[in-house]
């Protein structure tokens, strides 16, 4: 069965401090990582997916298949990055994704 | 339109009454879901289509729930004789491509209270 685990429902750090935002996947094949995110007021939207390598808005994750992670980071949070992030799975041929419960991180003037 | 467009966005319905919820996709998006978010929760899939044809509805929680797309575009959420679990945000999320959820763009969601 395919589990998205966030530890964290609430993390708080101050601005210009290092975040990261905990994802664990249980999946026993070779599956598609995305993080998602929700600012106040707007829509769930995609911030980044692992096949794309890339850093949207000054965050990176990586998957990491021994751990079975894919944590979310930035090296300085701004107060904009205040906001509900979802990291989501999507198996080997299947249509879905599948969510965690989420994060709320709040990034403290 | 630029974007998916979901109604109403709020809804009140007594227990046991039937509600619709409506998504308007992206124009020209093949791959059409819902989803269910309940407070404090991730979305939870419910149902995909591919055009008109219903590929999955392995997530809908019961046969009250049932979902349309007869057209390719516009889908109906419908949930009959609404129980008090059945109060969360409805999703409705489209994509271009055939594969599924590659890059889902989300609407703004129908809240459904059910007293």
């Amino acid at each position: 069965a395919q589990r998205v685990t966030q530890p964290e429902k609430l993390l708080s750090v101050f601005k210009g401090a290092p975040v990261e935002l905990k994802c664990n996947y249980s999946y026993s094949g070779s599956p598609e990582l995305f993080w998602y995110v929700q600012y106040s007021r707007q829509r769930l939207q995609l911030l980044l997916r692992h096949i794309s390598r890339e850093s949207i808005k000054g965050f990176t994750a990586d998957l990491n298949k021994g751990e079975t992670s894919f944590h979310l980071k930035k090296p300085f949070a701004q107060e904009e990055d205040s906001a509900m992030y979802y990291c989501a799975l999507k198996g080997t041929g299947a249509n879905n994704l599948f969510f965690g419960t989420g994060t709320r991180l709040t990034v403290i003037p | 339109g630029a974007g998916v467009s979901q109604s109403p966005r709020y809804k009140v319905a007594k227990r046991g009454q039937d509600v619709a919820l409506r998504c308007d996709p992206i124009s020209g998006h093949v791959s059409l879901f819902w989803y269910q978010q309940a407070l404090g929760q991730g979305p939870e899939f419910l149902t995909y289509f591919q055009n008109e044809a219903q590929l999955d509805k392995s997530g809908l929680p019961s046969d009250r729930f049932f979902a349309e797309r007869p057209e390719g575009s516009v889908s109906t959420l419908k949930i009959q004789r609404t129980q008090q679990e059945d109060s969360a945000v409805y999703l409705c999320a489209s994509s271009l491509g055939v594969s599924g959820a590659n890059v889902l763009t989300f609407g703004a969601g129908s809240r459904l209270t059910v007293l």
